[in-house]
């Protein structure tokens, strides 16, 4: 069956590491998305790739980083830089423009130890 | 800059109530309306798409409906069960541009 697949589930970060979270989707879409996820808060934006080779900063891009080298694969970085990086982190996929709307994966929970 | 509102941000209705679930936006020339659900610790899960060229969608006991020219859209939920209880979320997006979310209903179906 076509999904997104984030792993790990849980992972915890000690100060100052960087961490992966990964993503990969076989739903051939071109499109990807990471979004953070805070309690009592709504989805905000991080990084957005709408081709391969090719992504923007969203609305909160800062101490994050991507890369997209294939088209299944989006994996996000939380450096150092990112002062409060415990939150709930959900990855997303769709066709150029979302006529299809978003297809989620299972989220990542990061938490600072 | 588009912004999603959604109320109320929480309900508590008995098992086998009709409930209807509200979501607000400011700009009205949205491309599409998705609705998701979302159970604790857990990713969204797509429930409804309605493109802007729709009136409403359903599947099951779901129903959703768009007024653009109002800016809002609802959610009907008919003989609400436990199994509904659940954050429900709806995004809109323009044109060219991404998906905004609203922050949520959460939800409790009690036996």
């Amino acid at each position: 069956d076509g999904g997104i697949t984030q792993s790990p589930k849980y992972l915890f970060r000690k100060e100052g590491q960087n961490v992966t979270l990964s993503c990969e989707q076989n739903l051939n879409h071109d499109a990807m998305y990471w979004y953070r996820q805070d309690p009592g808060q709504g989805l905000r934006l991080i990084y957005y790739s709408q081709i391969v080779n090719d992504f923007q900063k969203g609305d909160i891009a800062e101490g994050y980083s991507v890369s997209r080298e294939k088209k299944e694969s989006f994996p996000l970085t939380v450096t150092s830089a990112q002062k409060n990086p415990t939150a709930f982190y959900l990855c997303a996929s769709s066709i150029p423009g979302g006529s299809y709307g978003y297809t989620f994966g299972s989220g990542t929970r990061l938490t600072v130890v | 800059k588009q912004e999603v509102t959604q109320i109320p941000a929480a309900l508590s209705v008995p098992e086998g109530e009709n409930l209807v679930l509200n979501c607000s936006f400011t700009d009205s020339a949205i491309y599409n309306l998705q609705w998701f659900r979302q159970d604790p610790g857990k990713g969204l899960t797509s429930l409804l798409l309605i493109q802007s060229s729709q009136r409403e969608q359903t599947s099951g006991r779901l129903n959703a409906s768009l007024d653009k020219s109002s800016g809002r859209s609802t959610l009907y939920i008919a003989a609400s069960q436990p199994g509904d209880s659940a954050t429900y979320l709806c995004a809109v997006t323009n044109y060219g541009q991404n998906f905004v979310f609203g922050p949520g209903t959460r939800l409790s179906v009690l036996p």
